[in-house]
């Protein structure tokens, strides 16, 4: 089936332009998760979502960041006033439930780029 | 929360070597030890994964085994061809009651024909 699927594949922005970056996940999958894959940093985590909730948020680098998910499906991963540091992939997964041993899919990614 | 390590940084082995990635983690909560496969311009794609209740686990050409007294997972590939040269990340879970994965920094592995 269908696997995850993110939009758009990249983007190019100025600094201090807002931009949104969505993800698509798995049919039937609940649990949803946003990372970021950057040269320095590596792949870090920024938060998951089970069901429209966001119980943890403790990996969004700052209050510029900001993410949402409606019906339980799609998510928009936000940046308000974009920094050159923000520059990287930005990767979503998905699972079928939240748990501690269910395997996490991934989607291609969106590669950030702020001029 | 988890720390992760992971050896080699690169390595490079002619086609049809075997090639052994390890993986070291601190949380003796962690259950769940998945291996991923990332190729230039894609997400990370899951090849493997392995649970805190068993050893081993192979699926053709592909093994994984962990050490829980130890806190070590290793991946190894067997017969290796060109199509296997990517970047490998071990992503164990950070432990009880959290639900993100903690990835290694990465293992990029050449075959060379």
């Amino acid at each position: 089936g269908a696997g995850v699927s993110q939009s758009p594949s990249n983007k190019v922005t100025e600094k201090g332009k807002d931009v949104e970056l969505r993800c698509d996940p798995i049919s039937g999958h609940t649990a949803l998760y946003w990372y970021r894959q950057s040269l320095g940093q590596g792949l870090e985590f920024l938060i998951y979502f089970q069901g429209n909730s966001a119980p943890d948020k403790s990996g969004l680098p700052s209050d510029r960041f900001s993410a949402e998910r409606t019906g339980g499906s799609v998510s928009t991963l936000t940046i308000q006033r974009t920094q050159q540091e923000d520059s990287a992939v930005y990767l979503c997964a998905s699972s079928l439930e939240i748990s501690s041993t269910d395997t996490q899919y991934f989607g291609p990614g969106t590669r950030l780029t702020v001029l | 929360g988890e720390n992760v390590e992971q050896h080699p940084s690169t390595l490079s082995v002619q086609e049809g070597d075997s090639a052994v990635i390890k993986c070291t983690y601190s949380d003796s909560a962690s259950n769940y030890f998945p291996w991923y496969k990332q190729e230039l311009g894609k997400g990370p794609q899951l090849i493997i994964d392995i649970r805190s209740n068993v050893g081993e686990k192979k699926d053709q050409r592909i093994a994984v085994t962990l050490n829980k007294t130890a806190k070590h997972f290793s991946l190894h590939i067997t017969e290796t061809q060109p199509e296997d040269s990517a970047v490998y990340f071990c992503a164990p879970y950070s432990g009880a009651g959290s639900y993100q994965l903690t990835f290694g920094k990465g293992t990029k592995l050449s075959v060379i024909p």
